[in-house]
């Protein structure tokens, strides 16, 4: 059973001050890995999807990366509207259109 | 171009009723997924319908049960409502369905079972 897990559950930051949140999975054969970023009371809003390792995609201050066996979403001098909570998910080779997400990190960027 | 827009937004119902709610994905969309999200589990796959067929079903009950038209628009239902079936229902469309596609997600119908 394809399985996704985020760490840390929640992180909180200085604005400006860079991290990392990590994505472990396992799955049967990857067909793609998604990040998503999330608001309060709103749907999963689309950042990057990735398909093998090595490989690496940027948009604004977050890069995300990918391995064999995890994925990094890097966030460079983060601001306060990056607060959210950032989703990860992988797609299957056999499993048409199912995402198996994991349960997310809350990042709060203080000002 | 509008994304995918779901209905009702909110919809407070009690134990034993029946509800049914409303996907219309991105316009040239013709796969659409349903995801049940709480904050204990998060986000789970419920079914998967690619021209009006399911395609997939993730570990649910029957009474949760779906539909998709000719225009791409999807129905879920729920019937004989229990408490922990409060949730946020999210819906998300991707193009072709062929592919490693993109799926992108509506704002979710919230769903309070008293």
């Amino acid at each position: 059973e394809d399985q996704v897990t985020q760490s840390p559950e929640a992180l909180r930051l200085q604005e400006g001050e860079s991290s990392s949140l990590n994505c472990s999975y396992t799955v049967s054969g990857l067909r793609g890995l998604f990040w998503y970023r999330q608001d309060p009371g709103k749907g999963p809003e689309f950042l990057f999807t990735l398909y093998s390792a090595g490989e690496e995609k940027e948009k604004e201050r977050l890069k995300a990366t990918l391995t064999k066996k995890e994925s990094f979403l890097h966030i460079t001098a983060p601001k306060p509207e990056d607060s959210a909570t950032y989703l990860c998910a992988v797609q299957a080779h056999f499993g048409n259109e199912k995402l198996t997400f994991g349960t997310g990190t809350r990042l709060t960027i203080i000002p | 171009k509008a994304g995918v827009t779901q209905t009702p937004r909110y919809l407070i119902k009690t134990r034993g009723q029946q509800v049914t709610l409303s996907c219309s994905p991105i316009s040239g969309h013709r796969s659409v997924s349903w995801y049940q999200q709480t904050p204990g589990q998060g986000l789970q796959f419920l079914f998967e319908y690619f021209s009006e067929t399911q395609r997939n079903k993730g570990n649910f009950p029957g009474r949760f049960s779906g539909r998709q038209f000719s225009n791409s628009r999807s129905e879920m239902n729920v019937s004989t409502l229990e408490l922990g079936d409060s949730a946020l229902y999210l819906c998300a469309s991707s193009s072709s369905g062929q592919f490693t596609d993109t799926q992108y997600f509506g704002p979710g119908t919230r769903l309070t079972v008293l």
